[in-house]
């Protein structure tokens, strides 16, 4: 069965930074293209980054780009978002999501999520 | 690309019909997706390339539409299908969620 699993979500302060994490299993994360997906408390949902199975092609959301960075590390079949310069709008749960193997641009599994929270 | 879904809210009796509108600010040709989210859950795929129910879906979802307008029809409401739903765009970098439908039970 295919999983995926968040971490690393929490409470942080306006300009700080933190690191999310989604480990996958039940399929060969090195052939996957992967993609995070946030939800503010009570709205809808806003794709923020995906990055290719290679790593050699990555996409940002405007709202994140400069501040947000993705990785992955195949070896340990770990999926990553660094935020930086966290902002109140960055608070919303992050859902990392496995591409389709038939494209890169829709998510076929979802992880639970983890929560983050900017606030002072 | 700017996808807008109506309506917001949509009040439907079990076993009735549903019809969800989706419509994109320009051509998406048919690289349109369907996601449904119950409270407390991830989204889960529904529908792909605007016609192709995901694996495991029930026969009675359906996607149409090409270009800029879409729907999902839930041909019969059942009591698991009262849910938000939300449309995606996979054309174009940014890709772009519209601001989802809620079904609920009438």
């Amino acid at each position: 069965e295919v999983q995926l699993l968040e971490s690393g979500g929490g409470l942080v302060q306006p300009g700080e930074s933190l690191r999310l994490s989604c480990a996958a299993s039940g399929f060969t994360f090195s052939s996957g293209n992967m993609h995070w997906v946030r939800q503010p408390p009570g709205k809808g949902l806003e794709w923020v980054s995906f990055i290719k199975n290679n790593a050699a092609t990555t996409y940002y959301a405007d709202s994140v780009k400069g501040r947000f960075t993705i990785s992955r590390d195949n070896s340990k079949s770990t999926l990553y978002l660094q935020m930086n310069s966290l902002r109140a709008e960055d608070t919303a749960v992050y859902y990392c999501a496995k591409a389709s193997s038939t494209s890169w641009g829709h998510m076929d599994v979802w992880g639970k999520g983890t929560t983050l929270t900017v606030s002072s | 690309i700017v996808m807008t879904q109506s309506p917001a809210t949509l009040s439907v009796s079990p076993g009735e019909r549903a019809s969800l509108s989706c419509r994109a600010s320009q051509s998406v040709s048919s690289k349109l997706a369907w996601y449904q989210q119950k409270p407390g859950q991830a989204p889960s795929l529904l529908i792909y390339d605007a016609s192709t129910r995901a694996t495991g879906v029930p026969a009675r979802f359906s996607g149409s539409g090409s270009g800029a307008e879409f729907t999902l029809t839930i041909s019969s409401l059942q009591s698991e299908d009262f849910a938000i739903y939300y449309c995606q765009q996979f054309s174009t970098w940014p890709l772009t969620f519209g601001g989802g439908t809620k079904v609920e039970i009438k």
